[in-house]
């Protein structure tokens, strides 16, 4: 079993359209939850970063962590064209340790 | 300021064949990765070097090597090259304070026939 596990897709939503990505987790020593969104043909670049439980808003995204249920998301609001990418959740235990990453989500928004 | 650049971008080998991948930062990071994407399988760390003079296997190391050259610079060595090796290799670098933060490559495709 995958020490994180994300539910590839590919997920299609309208233009505008609230968008929910998830992750679940086993390793209970993790603290740090990043979100890396990878355009096609490019590299991951780094979306949201939060320590430990609770949530990060930023813009149009929120991320939220529940270590409770090991279980993490990122919603996009208002979601557009532009948002079409792979998002990867990744986690990590102590500071400057390994990234752990998901399998990563397919999203295209439809205008 | 270029940030993390890869070369080559596209490369086919033939079993058995060897190749370099290169790697380059310009952000004076300390800490710089290797790793391997392939469809079901997300981004797997294949080596990583957390300092200048340091290397560590990762998650799938075998047939590969590496070299932290310099600060700057982090090569991925395939010795005998095999299909399974086909995949995307993307190169990334953090700072020590700041690890979480890595900055990742444009990737190098490769297809091992």
């Amino acid at each position: 079993q995958k020490e994180v596990e994300q539910d590839p897709g590919p997920l299609s939503v309208p233009e505008g359209a609230i968008v929910s990505l998830n992750c679940t987790y086993s390793n209970s020593a993790f603290q740090y939850f990043m979100w890396y969104r990878q355009y096609s043909r490019k590299g991951p670049e780094l979306l949201m970063y939060t320590y430990s439980s609770g949530n990060k808003e930023d813009g149009r995204f929120t991320a939220q962590v529940d270590k409770s249920s090991k279980y993490i998301s990122l919603f996009i609001r208002d979601s557009q064209p532009s948002d079409s990418a792979t998002y990867l959740c990744a986690m990590s235990g102590t500071s400057g340790s390994r990234l752990t990453f998901g399998e990563g989500t397919q999203l295209t928004v439809n205008p | 300021n270029a940030g993390v650049t890869q070369t080559p971008k596209f490369q086919v080998l033939k079993t058995g064949q060897s190749m370099t991948l290169q790697c380059a930062q310009d952000m004076n990071h300390n800490s710089m990765y290797w790793y391997r994407q392939d469809p079901g399988m997300g981004l797997r760390l294949i080596y990583y070097s957390a300092s200048e003079g340091t290397t560590d296997k990762g998650e799938v190391p075998n047939g590969y090597n590496v070299s932290r050259l310099n600060k700057r610079e982090f090569s991925l060595r395939l010795e005998s090259a095999a299909p399974s090796q086909t995949s995307v290799y993307f190169c990334a670098s953090s700072g020590w304070q700041n690890q979480e933060t890595q900055y990742f490559g444009p990737g190098t495709r490769l297809l091992v026939l």
